[in-house]
């Protein structure tokens, strides 16, 4: 069974730009969640989907935004980039009715 | 919302002591607290989790134990071996409409293990 992936692996742009970051999930898993790690503070909540739909969002301005795809990937979008977004933006899946999260690798995103 | 306390930042420890590592959470609502376990330049990887109906559990060398009344948990590796070290992140979630929810994590926790 595949796990969790996300591309692209690494991801470079300047402050003002818009980064777009992909995950799929496990085959079968409905939910996603999007999580920062940003040096020193851990994994920071983003975003959650489910069957399409936002569930729930974490404590980031509403240039962070994303969606769910009917296939369940789902796409985490950045607008007006600065310099505190650098970090790795870690992705998860699970089943709806399981509590256990499969991380993906990452997207590791430098802004300059 | 929920805020994750986690203790200590930094542990080292001899090859073959225990490692013990505590959390609090604030909201009594939370109903499930896994530990992931983050390798250099890995992602995490879920080492045990408990729920909120569970006191105690094991698996070999690991064990959680929570304690609902003084919204805490804690983490026990005993014989600890260099392979145990990493960075290890406790969390909770509550379950929203037949769903659990987003994880909150703590910030973490380096354990060092000297052979």
């Amino acid at each position: 069974e595949a796990g969790v992936t996300q591309s692209p692996t690494h991801l470079i742009k300047t402050r003002g730009q818009q980064a777009t970051l992909r995950c799929s999930p496990i085959s079968g898993h409905t939910s996603v969640y999007w999580y920062q790690q940003a040096l020193g503070l851990g994994l920071q909540f983003l975003l959650w989907y489910d069957e399409g739909e936002e569930r729930n969002r974490g404590n980031f301005p509403p240039r962070f935004s994303g969606r769910q795809f009917p296939n369940y990937s789902s796409e985490l979008n950045v607008n007006a980039l600065e310099l505190e977004d650098s970090a790795l933006y870690l992705c998860a899946s699970s089943l709806y009715y399981q509590e256990t999260q499969y991380f993906g690798p990452g997207t590791r995103l430098l802004v300059l | 919302g929920e805020n994750v306390e986690q203790h200590p930042s930094t542990l080292s420890v001899q090859e073959g002591d225990s490692a013990v590592i505590k959390c609090t959470y604030s909201d009594s609502a939370s109903n499930y607290f896994p530990w992931y376990k983050q390798e250099l330049g890995k992602r995490p990887q879920l080492i045990i989790d408990i729920r909120s109906n569970v006191g105690e559990k094991k698996d070999q060398r690991i064990a959680v134990t929570l304690n609902k009344t003084a919204k805490h948990f804690s983490l026990h590796i005993t014989e600890t071996q260099p392979e145990d070290s990493a960075v290890y992140f406790c969390a909770a979630s509550i379950s929203i409409g037949g769903s659990q929810g987003n994880l909150i994590f703590g910030k973490g926790t380096k354990l060092s293990v000297k052979p």
